[in-house]
């Protein structure tokens, strides 16, 4: 079955390493999307790419970086510099007829 | 600039009543239109969208949504919850951008069903 892949599920990180979060699809979507999901305050997005090689900064892309090498794949980094990364991160990609979401990674920092 | 209002944080229903989650837009043109649940610690499944041509739209799990522009309203209705809606509910606008679309998202409804 086509769909978007995020692993891993939950992921643990101490204050200041810099971690990746892996997002993978198959259901050959040009557009990827990253978004944050904090209690109360819906999805934010963080880093969109329409195409290969390229991507564009989101609403809140401040302490985050991506790449875009390949259509499948959209890997997030959440650097040191991003001051409250705990949260739930979400992965999207879309097609005109709407957004596929991952299941999503929860990444504590401690 | 688009955006998106979702006034109830929380909505209780009692199992077998009829539900109606509301959500209002900002949007400059013609608006594309989505309704998302969540489960808890997962992600996001559309319930139904409205691009254009009828404003009322069915959705899966017997949900549907009313497109309203002169209200700028698309409130989603089910005229029987079940104990498994019981999820977070998020409403979200967006429009055409180099061919792929970029929605905003609302804060969420949660719904509480009762036994």
């Amino acid at each position: 079955d086509g769909g978007i892949t995020q692993s891993p599920k939950y992921l643990f990180r101490k204050e200041g390493q810099n971690v990746t979060l892996s997002c993978e699809q198959n259901l050959n979507h040009d557009a990827m999307y990253w978004y944050r999901q904090d209690p109360g305050q819906g999805l934010r997005l963080i880093y969109y790419s329409q195409i290969v090689n390229d991507f564009q900064k989101g609403d809140i892309a401040e302490g985050y970086s991506v790449s875009r090498e390949k259509k499948e794949s959209f890997p997030l980094t959440v650097t040191s510099a991003q001051k409250n990364p705990t949260a739930f991160y979400l992965c999207a990609s879309s097609s005109k007829t709407g957004y596929t979401f991952g299941s999503g990674t929860r990444l504590t920092v401690v | 600039a688009q955006s998106v209002t979702q006034p109830d944080i929380h909505i209780t229903v009692s199992e077998g009543a009829s539900l109606e989650l509301r959500c209002n837009y900002s949007y400059g043109a013609t608006p594309y239109l989505f309704w998302y649940v969540q489960s808890p610690g997962q992600g996001l499944q559309l319930l139904l969208k409205y691009f254009s041509g009828d404003t009322l739209v069915q959705g899966i799990k017997g949900f549907e949504a009313e497109f309203k522009r002169s209200q700028s309203s698309f409130n989603l209705r089910k005229p029987s919850v079940h104990w498994s809606d019981a999820a977070e509910y998020f409403c979200a606008v967006g429009g055409a951008s180099g061919g792929s679309y970029i929605p905003t998202f609302g804060r969420g409804t949660s719904l509480i069903v009762h036994p």
